[in-house]
């Protein structure tokens, strides 16, 4: 069994919808929780950064942890075009030597429709 | 964040040979790292390039597959050594974020390798 767990898609969806992106993982040792958006032939771009359980919002995007359940989640609104991209999850833990090392989910393809 | 550059931005190459990845960043970091993105995979951890010491790195990685060099706080190269159509890949650097935010990183655009 994977650490992270992300359906790969690609999901589909027209403009205005709102995208729900979900991930799952097994280790409770992760604490810290990262959305990153990678475009077609560019390195993944930092998006959201969350610690706690609960939301976080930046614009259209919130992020959403529930550690009791080992689910994060990230939301679009009004979604456009430009949101069309690969979205990765990503997290790691508070250990000792282990703080900067990320475990990645395997990314959703999304691509929003006019 | 910091800016960062990668050369080659791609390149194909014959198995057997070796290619340097050259990673700059337009200010020092400490912590600079190494991933590895393969069709359908997750992005993977090869190993952390440290300043002034040998590079550490991930289970399954090792120094004489992917000789790191870390000469100062701005610049990193990777090397894929004897490769192999398996190696064929994304190869992309990264650097924590200086926000003090633990796991904070920021990637540069990659290397795309096909090795035929």
């Amino acid at each position: 069994q994977k650490e992270v767990e992300q359906d790969p898609g690609p999901l589909s969806v027209p403009e205005g919808a709102i995208v729900s992106l979900n991930c799952t993982y097994s280790n409770s040792a992760f604490q810290y929780f990262m959305w990153y958006r990678q475009y077609s032939r560019k390195g993944p771009e930092l998006l959201m950064y969350t610690y706690s359980s609960g939301n976080k919002e930046d614009g259209r995007f919130t992020a959403q942890v529930d550690k009791s359940s080992k689910y994060i989640s990230l939301f679009i609104r009004d979604s456009q075009p430009s949101d069309s991209a690969t979205y990765l999850c990503a997290m790691n833990t508070r250990l000792a030597g282990t703080a900067s090392k990320l475990t990645f989910g395997t990314g959703t393809r999304l691509q929003v429709t006019l | 964040s910091a800016v960062i550059s990668q050369k080659p931005s791609r390149d194909i190459c014959q198995r057997g040979t070796s290619l340097t990845i050259q990673c700059q960043v337009d200010s020092q970091v400490t912590m600079m790292f190494w991933y590895r993105q393969q069709p359908g995979q997750s992005l993977t951890l090869i190993a952390t390039a440290n300043q002034g010491s040998e590079a550490t790195y991930e289970s399954g990685f090792v120094i004489d597959k992917f000789p790191i060099s870390r000469p100062n706080l701005t610049f990193s190269t990777l090397t894929v050594s004897n490769m192999s159509p398996e190696d064929s890949s994304i190869y992309l650097c990264s650097v924590a974020g200086t926000s003090g935010k633990e796991g904070e990183q920021y990637f540069g655009p990659g290397t795309r390798l096909t090795v035929t």
